[in-house]
């Protein structure tokens, strides 16, 4: 069965504290790993997408990377506006996307 | 920017009511999408349709039903309410071939008291 695994689950971070956010997967031929931020209240919000290993894409402070196993969202010299619930998600066998439960990241000033 | 939308944004409403969540989109995708989500939880797929008068179900087991008849609209409802339905209701769509690279409506926060 695809499975999507993200740690940590929470996050709380300074102002300017880098650090890396982990995706694990197991899925059978990946068709794309993607990410999402979704602020409280609202739907989530496309990020990225990653096809194959080795891959890297940038926007603003975020950087994802992805392995044979899993991704990393890098998010360098946070701001408090980064401050949200990252969602990485992968497409099932049929039809649609699985996602993981998240990681919540708090980044105080 | 993401041209879908869901209405109501927030719903409190009595155990039996019947009641219609709606999401329409303006991007002309083929491809849409109802999913569940619990706080702290993931995005559970509930429901998902490919084109006019094509709907499936997800993964999750739902008591709710979808119509689509036209491609830029895709109801969700409950016939009945229950306190067990209280939860967000997301609404996504996607072009063919877009990899499923999926466009999310802002929710729906149902309560059912």
């Amino acid at each position: 069965e695809d499975q999507v695994t993200q740690s940590p689950e929470a996050l709380r971070l300074q102002e300017g504290e880098s650090s890396s956010l982990n995706c694990s997967y197991t899925v059978s031929g990946l068709r794309g790993l993607f990410w999402y931020r979704q602020d409280p209240g609202k739907g989530p919000e496309f990020l990225f997408t990653l096809y194959s290993a080795g891959e890297e894409k940038e926007k603003e402070r975020l950087k994802a990377t992805l392995t044979k196993k899993e991704s990393f969202l890098h998010i360098t010299a946070p701001k408090p506006e980064d401050s949200a619930t990252y969602l990485c998600a992968v497409p099932n066998s049929g039809y649609a996307l699985n996602f993981g439960k998240g990681t919540s990241l708090l980044v105080t000033p | 920017e993401a041209d879908i939308y869901q209405t109501p944004r927030y719903l409190v409403i009595g155990t039996g009511k019947k009641i219609t969540l709606e999401c329409s989109q303006t991007m002309g995708h083929d491809k849409m999408y109802w999913y569940q989500q619990d706080p702290g939880m993931e995005l559970h797929l509930i429901h998902y349709s490919y084109g006019v008068n094509s709907t499936e179900k997800g993964d999750l087991s739902s008591e709710s039903t979808v119509s689509r008849i036209r491609t830029e609209h895709f109801p969700l409802t409950l016939e009945s309410a229950r306190p067990s339905h209280t939860s967000q209701y997301l609404c996504a769509s996607s072009n063919r071939g877009s990899n499923e690279k999926l466009f999310f409506g802002s929710g729906t926060q149902l309560s059912v008291l």
